[in-house]
């Protein structure tokens, strides 16, 4: 079982340039989640999916676009990066919202924009 | 919104005890999860509160007081693989999970 896959692992993009960072989960999760790491400011929620077709906005989405066309399939677009999106993303999954249930999450996309 | 406060470095001997202490102010208070996370690694579940109290796992044990917005992870019996960092986080609603910035513990030996 692979659980949360991300792709690339990691990526150096010049400024300007669009991007897309790639989320598969094989646990039929119904949420999935998408969050930034910056040093000293913990993990930060982008976007979210309660459920296929359907996505809303975290803390920090400006700059940031996904979709949610299936179950297994999140994608995190950056339209035209800027060095202030120099984060570890981490995209996260759970089986449903609310109760016990918690997220699960991939190894992390490191990106660099210079 | 979340306001989420947790001490940023703790430094304990192996086979000692560790207290990581979590205080949070939220509209609507739905959970507190714990998580460890590995340098250069994902962050993976250690525990969750939701009601105020004691939840025991093994060496890892957290606790929770709704009343005065607050929680602490303790960890026992101290080992050199428990060395990470632990991240505080709250859940508002049923799906945004507000995250602490994280307590980097180092177990010396």
């Amino acid at each position: 079982i692979a659980g949360i896959t991300q792709a690339p692992t990691s990526q150096i993009l010049a400024a300007g340039r669009r991007m897309t960072l790639r989320c598969t989960q094989d646990m039929r999760h119904n949420a999935m989640y998408w969050y930034r790491q910056d040093l000293g400011l913990g993990l930060r929620l982008i976007h979210y999916s309660n459920t296929a077709g359907t996505t809303g906005k975290g803390e920090v989405p400006d700059g940031y676009s996904v979709s949610r066309a299936n179950t297994d399939d999140f994608p995190l677009t950056l339209a035209s990066a800027v060095p202030s999106q120099t984060s570890v993303y981490f995209c996260a999954s759970s089986e449903e919202g609310g109760g016990q249930e918690t997220q699960y999450f991939g190894p992390g996309t490191r990106l660099l924009v210079l | 919104g979340q306001n989420i406060d947790q001490p940023t470095e703790m430094t304990a001997t192996e086979g000692a005890i560790v207290q990581i202490n979590c205080t949070y102010q939220t509209s609507g208070f739905n959970g507190l999860f714990w998580y460890q996370q590995h340098a250069g690694e994902a962050p993976t579940f250690l525990s969750y509160n939701v009601l105020d109290g004691l939840e025991e796992k093994g060496r890892f044990s957290s606790f929770l007081s709704r009343s005065k917005g607050y929680s602490y992870l303790l960890l026992k019996e101290l080992q050199m693989k428990d060395s990470a960092s632990y991240l505080c986080a709250v859940r508002e609603g049923d799906y945004k999970l507000s995250f602490g910035a994280g307590t980097t513990v180092t177990v010396r030996a």
